[in-house]
């Protein structure tokens, strides 16, 4: 298995520019999320999915847009770069709720996005 | 709604001493509850979990955690440290509802030979 695989690993924007980062996991697990860390702040949850066809919004969701159609990827679309949205970007999966145990989430590399 | 608070931002320990590294979460209920560790440059990694029963979890890499729900805390411990553990670490909490884990902001750990 590949796991949790993310591309680009880097991407540099202009302000205004849009772009898509791409999330695939081969376990065909139900839960998918998004995260964007950046110093000092931890992790924060942009958008987060329970299954094809379904997400939700996360921590921070403002400017970023998902969609869920397959339960392989998990897209994160830019619709109009900024600066404030450089920072490092995780995708994550997992089971989810199994009986009374919560899966572990698997972490992708991470996209490292710097917006000029 | 729920949040997690790691309040040490920097932890410094020579190579061999003991480590605890704190977390606190604020929501009535018992949640799920995690640890993970981050190397530099790298993704994240799961050290351990908790979720119920035996409220003392071991973990990989010598690290294990205690639950204790009157203090809302879930501290992660190593009795020797080894350089090699220099890293952040992230407390993380997940309830019912989306159970998408929520994340703490981290606590970097510095270890001197």
């Amino acid at each position: 298995n590949a796991g949790v695989t993310q591309t680009p690993k880097f991407q540099v924007l202009k302000t205004g520019q849009s772009m898509t980062l791409q999330c695939a996991q081969d376990m065909n697990h139900e839960y998918m999320s998004w995260y964007r860390q950046d110093p000092g702040m931890g992790l924060r949850l942009i958008h987060y999915s329970v299954g094809a066809g379904i997400t939700d919004q996360g921590e921070v969701p403002n400017g970023y847009n998902v969609s869920r159609s397959t339960t392989e990827d998990f897209p994160l679309r830019l619709l109009s770069a900024a600066p404030s949205q450089t920072s490092v970007y995780f995708c994550a999966s997992s089971w989810g709720l199994q009986g009374k145990s919560l899966d572990t989430q698997y972490f992708g590399p991470g996209t490292r996005l710097t917006v000029l | 709604a729920q949040s997690v608070t790691q309040p040490d931002i920097h932890i410094t320990v020579s190579e061999g001493a003991s480590l605890e590294l704190r977390c606190n979460y604020s929501y009535g209920a018992t949640p799920y509850l995690f640890w993970y560790v981050q190397s530099p440059g790298q993704g994240l990694q799961l050290l351990l979990k908790y979720f119920s029963g035996d409220t003392l979890v071991q973990g990989i890499k010598g690290f294990e955690a205690e639950f204790k729900r009157s203090q809302s805390s879930f501290n992660l411990r190593k009795p020797s440290v080894h350089w090699s553990d220099a890293a952040e670490y992230f407390c993380a909490v997940a309830l019912g509802g989306s159970y998408i884990p929520t994340f703490g902001r981290g606590t970097s750990l510095i270890v001197h030979p």
